[in-house]
């Protein structure tokens, strides 16, 4: 298995407070990828990182923030939690940018957020 | 938008095929086409992936249209151990996109 570990593995949290998700990877894997899985609507991508300090947005970006200053640490925070960013957290890594070349995704064991 | 689509379930009898379909009605030319499959309480795993000839691993095989707009994931003999949800993804708009995902179940 990927030596991916997410952190913390279950959190609730009021809104209106600010929440960090962690992804540690021992891989030295140059890309890392926060996505959320949402009843009905499989994986979304929210931010993914090409290198330390170089990420990008995805497809849900709104409301969240990423940060990469070491190769093996990607942080997520949301800000300002709300209620609609209830969901399971994962994080996944690959060597090289997946989609266009011959490259796999390798996922963590997810994170479940609950915001009341 | 992009648009990967996959049905909500299937289900199939122990130790026959199953055929899972995906669409992928706006993938280019050059992106791969992936499948993952994510047990209860697991993250997603990687089951096989291809770019336009069919693929076989020891987990599946692949089969890819030849005009690339749907794929079909194919376990020869099913087990209880394949009931999961399958998720294709590609990365139609320069953006990795999944599938909703099918959850399959197996009776023995």
């Amino acid at each position: 298995d990927a030596g991916i570990t997410q952190s913390p593995r279950h959190k609730v949290t009021e809104t209106g407070t600010p929440v960090t998700l962690r992804c540690h990877q021992t891989e030295n894997h140059r890309y890392m990828y926060w996505y959320r899985q949402d009843p009905g609507h499989g994986l979304r991508l929210i931010h993914y990182s090409y290198g330390v300090k170089d990420t990008d947005k995805g497809e849900v970006s709104d409301g969240y923030s990423v940060s990469r200053s070491k190769t093996e640490d990607f942080l997520l925070t949301l800000e300002s939690a709300t209620s609609s960013q209830t969901s399971v957290y994962f994080c996944a890594i690959s060597e090289r940018r997946v989609g266009s070349t011959n490259e796999k995704l390798f996922f963590g064991s997810g994170t479940q957020l609950s915001v009341l | 938008d992009a648009k990967t689509t996959q049905p909500n379930s299937m289900e199939s009898n122990e130790e026959e095929p199953v055929h899972l379909p995906c669409n992928h009605s706006t993938i280019s030319g050059t992106d791969y086409i992936h499948w993952y499959r994510q047990l209860p309480s697991q993250g997603p795993e990687y089951v096989i992936h291809g770019l336009t000839s069919n693929v076989n691993n020891r987990m599946a095989s692949l089969a890819i249209a030849e005009d690339r707009k749907s794929s079909t994931l194919i376990l020869h003999r099913a087990t209880l151990r394949d009931a999961a949800v399958y998720y294709c993804m590609d990365n139609a708009g320069n953006m990795l996109t999944f599938g909703g995902g099918t959850r399959l179940m197996v009776k023995p």
